[in-house]
């Protein structure tokens, strides 16, 4: 099957710092990505849908100023975590669907574990 | 807004049982259903992906069943193996190609 990748998988930062991560699509391209965080025993919850090309289109009640989403191509998305606190610490987790192909399956990343001290 | 429950949240069986995930949802307008597995600390490994007109999917020992009009999904996974001790979750695919899940169910396959 088709491969997303995340960069990087772990990160621990201060208090107040910024935080990039990376979505990769590596065989196929993507026209939209999709962010979801993922809380201790708890389940995925959108965040946003990343489109190519265009703004980023944000779930209810997420700030978009301070998770800024960029896709930048047809297989690369990036999510960053602004002035980071601690209550953003979470796994990251973004998906991807093959462009055009809404019946097709959606593919994962194996997710970013952030740490924020 | 689509809300997902899956039913049970946890189960614990002893090996060579068979195991049965229900996954319920509420819009039932959907592209179709993935499910997935999702082990502690990691990402989500796509089981199986079963399309809305669809009524069944079979992928070795997993087989899914949809019911779209009722918004159900169920996962069978036969002769269970300690191996299968992961969290499953369903996600159907719905408007802007979105997936929601459910809470999950928590497997526990003893030796």
């Amino acid at each position: 099957g088709a491969v997303v990748s995340q960069h990087p998988s772990w990160v621990i930062c201060k208090s107040g710092t910024s935080v990039k991560i990376e979505c990769r699509s590596l065989d196929f391209q993507a026209t939209t990505m999709f962010w979801y965080r993922q809380f201790p025993k708890q389940s995925l919850m959108l965040m946003a849908t990343s489109n190519e090309g265009s703004k980023a289109t944000y779930e209810q009640g997420v700030e978009k100023d301070k998770f800024l989403i960029n896709h930048a191509s047809l297989t690369l998305s990036t999510l960053t975590v602004t002035s980071a606190h601690p209550e953003d610490s979470s796994f990251y987790i973004c998906s991807a669907d093959p462009a055009g192909e809404v019946y097709n399956e959606q593919f994962f990343g194996p997710g970013t574990r952030l740490t924020v001290l | 807004k689509q809300e997902v429950t899956q039913i049970p949240a946890a189960l614990s069986v002893p090996e060579g049982e068979n195991l049965v995930l229900n996954c319920s949802f509420t819009d039932s307008a959907i592209y179709n259903l993935q499910w997935f597995r999702q082990d502690p600390g990691k990402g989500l490994t796509s089981l199986l992906l079963i399309q809305s007109s669809q009524r069944e999917q079979t992928s070795g020992r997993l087989n899914a069943s949809l019911d779209k009009s009722s918004g159900r999904s169920t996962l069978y996974i036969a002769a269970s193996q300690p191996g299968d001790s992961a969290t499953y979750l369903c996600g159907p695919k719905a408007a802007g190609n979105k997936l929601t899940f459910g809470g999950g169910t928590r497997v526990l396959v003893k030796p």
